[in-house]
């Protein structure tokens, strides 16, 4: 099965700063990666996504970067906002399933 | 649009009590699934269902029964609820059934707590 790791579990910036979230996967049948982002209280929500044959996305002031050869993927905030305090999850299903393995989720924290 | 509700919001149960966890979605998702989370380990799969009358065991479904009779609602039940099920639910949906592409859009999840 799939193998999803995150890094890191806590990350601590100041208001203006750029934020990166890495994960690594293990089936290199995978070709869709997520990120969601969980607000206190609420459920995970989508916040972009990347299929295989990219290698970068980008909405505005968030992005994603996905290296297929490497297993990797990482969601990047720039201009941090106290508003993007939450908590992060990728997620990746492995090849032939739509059932995606989550990583354990990353917790920033943007200091005004 | 409401899309994935989820109720109670908030449940207190004593050990051994039964209880039903209720999720429905109305973007005719074929795709329907429910998550604990606890802390420091993320979102665990416990049933999922791929349409209407099909149910599959995921991660750690032990303790847990599910049934899906139609297409917009999936609920979750605890037979015998033990502390150890004290954990945040989360029922997730999905437009595709057999897609690799799609995101799954989350309800806003219920809170038990077993004593």
């Amino acid at each position: 099965g799939e193998n999803v790791e995150q890094h890191p579990s806590t990350l601590s910036v100041q208001e203006g700063d750029s934020a990166v979230i890495k994960c690594t996967y293990s089936d290199s049948a995978s070709n869709y990666f997520p990120w969601y982002k969980q607000e206190l209280g609420k459920g995970p929500q989508l916040i972009i996504d990347i299929r295989s044959n990219v290698g970068e996305k980008k909405d505005q002031r968030i992005a994603v970067t996905l290296n297929k050869t490497a297993k990797h993927f990482s969601l990047h905030i720039t201009e941090t906002q106290p508003e993007d305090s939450a908590v992060y999850f990728c997620a990746a299903p492995p090849g032939g399933s739509y059932i995606p393995t989550f990583g354990r989720g990353t917790s920033l924290i943007v200091h005004p | 649009n409401a899309g994935v509700t989820q109720t109670p919001k908030f449940q207190v149960l004593k050990t051994g009590q039964s209880m039903t966890l209720q999720c429905a979605q109305d973007m005719n998702h074929e795709y329907m699934s429910w998550y604990r989370q606890d802390p420091g380990m993320g979102l665990r799969l416990i049933h999922y269902s791929v349409g209407a009358g099909i149910t599959d065991q995921g991660e750690v479904p032990n303790g847990y029964n599910v049934s899906r009779s139609t297409t917009e609602d999936f609920p979750l039940r605890l037979l015998s609820a033990a502390p150890s099920q004290t954990s945040v639910y989360f029922c997730a949906s999905s437009p595709d059934r057999g897609s690799y592409n799609s995101p799954l859009h989350f309800g806003n999840g219920t809170r038990l707590t077993v004593t």
